[in-house]
């Protein structure tokens, strides 16, 4: 099955620089990449999401970037603040054909944004 | 809508006892997702459904664990015999297979088995 990796496990920034998460995953037939914010006691909410045949994707100050020959994916947080602390998974499906295939998360990032 | 509705928010039980997690999907969707989450073991897929049909049960941990979906409405998650080790959030989750099929969890069921 699929095996996804996720660095770094905690990562503290200050307001207003820029976090990155990255994850690799080993299936190339993998085929959709979304992330997750999950705030403390609260339930994992997908803040975005890329399918394989897209290289990069931008929603405000977050995007995420796709390199389908090195099977890894990146999260771009810019201008942090600290409502962005939080955990972050990435995940990917494996591809099923016409069935969706399970989603693989990574094990988490603790983002800390101090003020 | 609603969302993932899942029953009960928190449940303590004793090691030994039978626990059902209750989830109602989203309308409409046509899959349904049980996930586990531990610090230890991050989060986990343990079986998913289509169209009330098992798709992939191979996240179960083992036998004391079964779930069913009678219909596209309901889904139990049930543990028999509970043990301390299966203390975690379950979270239920729906997805519709016409968009790109994310999950939405619903809140989750924090199980504690003592």
């Amino acid at each position: 099955g699929e095996n996804v990796e996720q660095h770094p496990s905690t990562l503290s920034v200050q307001e207003g620089d820029s976090a990155v998460i990255k994850c690799t995953y080993s299936d190339s037939a993998s085929n959709y990449f979304p992330w997750y914010k999950q705030e403390l006691g609260k339930r994992p909410q997908l803040i975005i999401d890329i399918r394989s045949n897209v290289g990069e994707k931008k929603d405000q100050r977050i995007a995420v970037t796709l390199n389908k020959t090195a099977k890894h994916f990146s999260l771009h947080i810019t201008e942090t603040q600290p409502e962005d602390s939080a955990v972050y998974f990435c995940a990917a499906r494996e591809n099923r054909g016409s069935t969706l295939g399970r989603l693989y998360f990574g094990r988490g990032t603790q983002l800390t944004v101090w003020p | 809508d609603a969302g993932v509705i899942q029953s009960p928010r928190h449940e303590v039980t004793e090691m030994g006892q039978e626990v059902t997690l209750r989830c109602k999907p989203i309308s409409g969707h046509d899959y349904l997702f049980w996930y586990r989450q531990t610090m230890m073991r991050g989060l986990e897929l343990l079986i998913y459904f289509n169209n009330n049909v098992p798709i992939d049960d191979s996240g179960m941990p083992e036998d004391r664990f079964s779930a069913k979906m009678p219909n596209a409405s309901f889904s139990t998650l049930k543990i028999q015999p509970s043990e301390p080790r299966d203390s975690a959030v379950y979270f239920c989750a729906s997805s519709l297979t016409s968009s790109s099929g994310q999950p939405n969890f619903g809140p989750g069921t924090r199980l504690t088995v003592l």
